[in-house]
């Protein structure tokens, strides 16, 4: 079992509407939560950075995390097309370092259809 | 503001062959790390680095070695390339570990046939 699961994809949704996506981990010392996005042939760009559980709100985006559940979700509204790209969670404890610096998902694809 | 700036962009090898992978940051980070992404197995952890003169092996080192001889610059080598080496690699940096967000190049996309 992955420490952290992300369902691939690809999600297809059409502009305007609400995007969820999700995480499930295992390790519950991760306390540090981040959403990249990747564009084709791009490499991962910060898009939210989370600490604990709680929300947190970026234009747009929502980060939540749910600690008691292990879950992390982002939440895009208003989707448009440019939000088509892969995203991908990640996560981490104040003691992970070297190679544990950061656990990845394996990322989710979206699709906004214009 | 450049960020982490990998050359080449795309390359294309034979079996056999080696090759250098370049990777500089201007941010004046510690930590460097290179990572290897293939379709659907999100990001795999090669090598990183805490500073220069120091470098260990991640998740998937084999075949591939580093240097840090600055702290810009953390170059990947390749010796004798594999088809499994076909993959996107791209290298990331940050000011700290523990609790802090990397930051990534463009990647280099490298074929090996």
């Amino acid at each position: 079992q992955k420490e952290v699961e992300q369902d691939p994809g690809p999600l297809s949704v059409p502009e305007g509407a609400i995007v969820s996506l999700n995480c499930t981990y295992s390790n519950s010392a991760f306390q540090y939560f981040m959403w990249y996005r990747q564009y084709s042939r791009k490499g991962p760009e910060l898009l939210m950075y989370t600490y604990s559980s709680g929300n947190k709100e970026d234009g747009r985006f929502t980060a939540q995390v749910d600690k008691s559940s292990k879950y992390i979700s982002l939440f895009i509204r208003d989707s448009q097309p440019s939000d088509s790209a892969t995203y991908l969670c990640a996560m981490t404890s104040p003691g992970d370092t070297g190679r544990r610096a950061l656990t990845f998902g394996s990322g989710t694809r979206l699709q906004v259809q214009p | 503001n450049a960020g982490v700036t990998q050359t080449p962009k795309f390359r294309i090898l034979k079996i056999g062959q080696s090759m250098t992978l370049q990777c500089t940051q201007d941010m004046n980070h510690n930590y460097m790390y290179w990572y290897r992404q293939d379709p659907g197995m999100g990001l795999k952890l090669i090598y990183y680095s805490v500073g220069a003169g120091i470098t260990d092996k991640g998740e998937v080192p084999n075949g591939y070695n580093v240097s840090r001889s600055t702290t810009e610059d953390f170059p990947l080598r390749l010796e004798l390339a594999a088809p499994s080496q076909t993959s996107v690699y791209f290298c990331a940096s940050s000011s700290r570990q523990g609790a802090q967000p990397q930051h990534f190049g463009d990647g280099t996309r490298l074929s090996i046939l």
